[in-house]
């Protein structure tokens, strides 16, 4: 059973470029969740998706940053019109049902230039 | 607010000897309680986790963790760590039913 996958691991964008990250939970997980990890930081909540709904977007930034799980297919994270701020390490968990552990992905490492 | 801290950013430790990570929360609700650890490039591997029950946790490598509710803590022990076990190690609080707040982190160093 593989784990949770997100692509691609490194991401190199300039500054107004837009960067896409994908996630594909474990097997039989309906559940996404993406956070993300500023350098010298810990982790930190941005969404909450089940398939097709967004659930808790509270940890997203209110621009430029948007999420979804459509019934087919990876969950994306896509970010517009980036900023050097936005550099950071992205990861994605997954878990079958609400209130269950969480598994991480491997992360997707944006770099803005 | 919910919030996790941990106080050490970095220890070193020698290989072989004892090691423990201290985690503290502040939370309403009796927590939901997580250790991950991250290695340099990786994702999140699950320790151990602690929702009821027996305070004193077993987790993976060798790792346990103790529950203390009057001291809002839940630090992190391995007798006998090994070089292998040098990463970065979250300590987390499961706010909801879904969202965890992580602490900053203890990056752990192995000496020979």
């Amino acid at each position: 059973n593989a784990g949770v996958m997100q692509n691609p691991r490194h991401l190199v964008r300039r500054r107004g470029q837009e960067a896409r990250l994908r996630c594909s939970p474990m097997k039989g997980h309906s559940h996404v969740y993406w956070y993300r990890q500023l350098p010298e930081e810990g982790l930190k909540f941005m969404v909450y998706l089940q398939k097709e709904n967004i659930i808790d977007e509270s940890g997203m930034p209110k621009e430029r940053f948007s999420a979804e799980f459509p019934k087919e297919g990876p969950s994306i994270l896509r970010i517009q019109q980036v900023v050097r701020g936005d550099s950071a390490a992205y990861f994605c968990a997954s878990s079958p049902t609400s209130g269950e552990t969480q598994y991480f992905g491997p992360g997707t490492r944006l770099l803005v230039l | 607010a919910q919030s996790v801290t941990q106080p050490d950013i970095h220890i070193t430790v020698s290989e072989g000897a004892s090691l423990e990570l201290r985690c503290n929360y502040s939370y309403g609700a009796t927590p939901y309680l997580f250790w991950y650890v991250q290695s340099p490039g990786q994702g999140l591997q699950l320790l151990l986790k602690y929702f009821s029950g027996d305070t004193l946790v077993q987790g993976i490598k060798g790792f346990e963790a103790e529950f203390k509710r009057s001291q809002s803590s839940f630090n992190l022990r391995k007798p006998s760590v090994h070089w292998s076990d040098a990463a970065e190690y979250f300590c987390a609080v499961g706010v909801n039913d879904y969202k965890l707040s992580f602490g900053a982190g203890t990056t752990v160093t192995v000496r020979a």
